[in-house]
């Protein structure tokens, strides 16, 4: 079966300070990774993912992540936070089947910026 | 807007009410999936449609709901005799063929509270 931890429930930051939101995945086969953001009562949002090839991706809002397979691990980085960055994230492990891409999510990890 | 569209936004039901959420998907995807999502956890699947055709269901989809997708656009979720338990944010999530499959767009939610 597949699983997402985040052991990180809360995490605090300075704004301009760099930020590394840990993932670790359990997952039978080759996975697609993705992770996503929430803000307060909203749906979610795609920040990046990763299917195959180059391990560090590129994706919105000045987020990178790398995908390291040894580790099982997809930790999501940005080098300077800024305070609209506050919200909560989540990583998901998902692949193509016959439930199409039925997602397992990580329980999150709540970010928040001091000014 | 063509993003996923869900409504209503906020539901308040007395338990033992029946109630029914809809979801209308990004218009060129054929993938469909609900998602449930309680406070401070990450989305748990329920179910998915492939078109018109219900797939995979999870074990937490209790008898007391039901999804359709008629004609393979819009879908419904109902639960009926609601329980206090079913408080939750409900998220409706498509995606298209192909490669794209993998890459599923949420919609901003119902959130459903039971009183």
């Amino acid at each position: 079966a597949q699983s997402v931890t985040q052991p990180d429930i809360h995490i605090t930051v300075s704004e301009g300070a760099s930020l590394e939101l840990r993932c670790n995945y359990s997952y039978g086969a080759t996975p697609y990774l993705f992770w996503y953001v929430q803000s307060p009562g909203q749906g979610l949002q795609l920040l990046l993912k990763y299917f195959s090839g180059d391990t560090l991706v590129q994706g919105i809002k000045g987020f990178e992540a790398e995908f390291k397979r040894s580790q099982s691990s997809f930790n999501l980085r940005k080098p300077s936070v800024h305070w609209s960055d506050a919200a909560e994230y989540f990583c998901a492990v998902g692949g193509l089947r016959r439930a199409g891409n039925m997602l397992t999510f990580g329980g999150g990890t709540r970010l928040m910026v001091k000014p | 807007d063509t993003g996923v569209s869900q409504n209503p936004r906020h539901k308040i039901t007395k338990r033992g009410q029946n109630v029914t959420f809809r979801c209308d998907p990004i218009s060129e995807h054929n993938r469909l999936y609900w998602y449930r999502q309680t406070l401070g956890q990450g989305p748990e699947f329920l179910t998915y449609f492939q078109n018109e055709a219900q797939l995979e269901k999870s074990r937490l989809l209790s008898d007391r709901f039901s999804a359709e997708r008629p004609k393979g656009s819009f879908s419904t979720l109902e639960i009926q005799r609601t329980e206090q338990g079913d408080s939750a944010m409900y998220l409706c999530a498509s995606s298209s063929r192909g490669r794209g499959s993998a890459e599923a767009f949420f919609g901003q939610g119902t959130r459903l509270t039971v009183v």
